[in-house]
């Protein structure tokens, strides 16, 4: 069956520090992965598209990678701040049809 | 502009009551879709549109039904309220389906009693 998996559910790091986020599927053959951030009680905000024959793509503190052979995409965020607390969601689609991860809830320390 | 509206905000029905979640956004996006988000599970696709006229099954789609008569509109009816439906409900739109990102609106709470 079809799956995305996110690796951890939460994720707690230093402010500062890099976090790296995990997604991974199966069974799935998409030609563009998304990632999202949702904070609590809001709808999820679309941040990040990469795709397939993108092996990387960034935009100010985040950057995203997207290896079609492993089936996994790795989202960092740099010097990561309080306010980039939230949960973050991968997303991907092959026929119109998107489909999220669970989400891994990323707190930052002050 | 105002985005993806949803209304209501919160609603709570009893078992076997009829409603309609309302969607419109108002940017011209050709793809709309429906979500519920239950804890621990994510985001699960209900029903999804790539235009007027044109409506499509999603992950989940049992007890619910969508029409899309217009671009902006894009309305979701739970047919007979079960508990099972308690859920945060989510509209989300976009230029290009997966060519693009999704913008979702602020959700409605539904508590089905």
């Amino acid at each position: 069956s079809q799956k995305i998996e996110q690796n951890s559910e939460a994720l707690n790091i230093q402010e500062g520090k890099t976090a790296t986020l995990t997604c991974n599927y199966t069974n799935y053959s998409p030609a563009y992965l998304q990632w999202y951030r949702q904070d609590p009680g809001r709808g999820p905000v679309f941040l990040l598209l990469i795709r397939e024959n993108e092996k990387e793509k960034r935009k100010e503190r985040l950057k995203v990678t997207f290896d079609t052979t492993l089936k996994q995409s790795l989202f960092h965020i740099t010097a990561s701040q309080p306010a980039d607390s939230a949960t973050y969601l991968c997303a991907l689609d092959e026929w119109n049809d998107m489909r999220f991860g669970a989400g891994t809830r990323l707190t930052v320390k002050p | 502009n105002a985005g993806v509206t949803q209304t209501p905000k919160f609603q709570v029905l009893k078992t076997g009551q009829s409603m309609t979640l309302q969607c419109a956004q108002d940017m011209n996006h050709e793809y709309m879709s429906w979500y519920r988000q239950d804890p621990g599970m994510g985001l699960r696709l209900i029903h999804y549109s790539v235009g007027a006229g044109i409506t499509d099954q999603g992950e989940v789609p049992n007890g619910y039904n969508v029409s899309r008569s217009t671009t902006e509109d894009f309305p979701l009816r739970l047919l007979s309220a079960a508990p099972s439906q308690t859920s945060v409900y989510f509209c989300a739109s976009s230029y290009g389906g997966q060519n693009y990102g999704y913008t979702f609106g602020s959700g409605t709470r539904l508590t089905v009693v």
